[in-house]
């Protein structure tokens, strides 16, 4: 079972419609939670991220972090085309040696196109 | 506010020729770096992670070195790359403690011939 999974899409949906974006994890170890989104041949870009469970929100964009299910979402509010790109999730756990504390496992990222 | 540099934007090098990537960062003092490949359908692979000037940490035994000559830049070399070697090349900054997010450069595309 891999760490983190992520469908890779593509995901298709019409100006204004709300997109669902999903992880599953299976390391209960996770406590920090992030989401990048990728535009084409671009390095990603932070968009949220957070340390506990519930939702966060941002302007459109809202994370919600499900740790009993180990599960985080990305909800994107009247989508708009600029929001077409590939969104990664990512996370992290904290650890007692130095070289874990500094990793992030990243999911393979959704690619989401809207369509005007 | 900080800001990560990367060059060459792309490249495109023959089989067996070397390799020099480099990442700076700016604006932030003792970052750690890391350098990331992207390949189609693979997701981010993390190559290296630095905490400090010199000191570099390996994930994927490979034909890539790592080297960190100053405390804001990030160095990604080869002696003679492979065909598998193409891909995205990301390099990344973290605070040292703290938090945990990266923040991350606009990448190189790199192409074996």
């Amino acid at each position: 079972q891999k760490e983190v999974e992520q469908d890779p899409g593509p995901l298709s949906v019409p100006e204004g419609a709300i997109v669902s974006l999903n992880c599953t994890y299976s390391n209960s170890a996770f406590q920090y939670f992030m989401w990048y989104r990728q535009y084409s041949r671009k390095g990603p870009e932070l968009l949220m991220y957070t340390y506990s469970s519930g939702n966060k929100e941002d302007g459109r964009f809202t994370a919600q972090v499900d740790k009993s299910s180990k599960y985080i979402s990305l909800f994107i509010r009247d989508s708009q085309p600029s929001d077409s790109a590939t969104y990664l999730c990512a996370m992290s756990s904290f650890s007692s040696s130095g070289a874990g504390s500094y990793q992030l496992t990243f999911g393979k990222g959704t690619k989401l196109s809207v369509i005007p | 506010s900080q800001t990560i540099h990367q060059w060459p934007a792309t490249l495109v090098q023959p089989v067996g020729s070397p390799l020099s990537l480099e990442c700076t960062v700016e604006g932030t003092s003792n970052p750690n770096l890391y350098w990331y490949r992207q390949a189609a359908g693979r997701g981010l692979q993390l190559l290296f992670y630095s905490v400090g000037i010199g000191q570099i940490s390996s994930e994927v035994p490979q034909n890539l070195s790592a080297s960190r000559p100053q405390d804001r830049q990030f160095i990604l070399s080869s002696k003679k790359l492979l065909l598998s070697d193409s891909g995205f090349y990301l390099c990344a900054w973290s605070v040292q403690s703290g938090t945990y997010e990266q923040y991350f450069g606009p990448g190189t595309r790199l192409t074996v011939t």
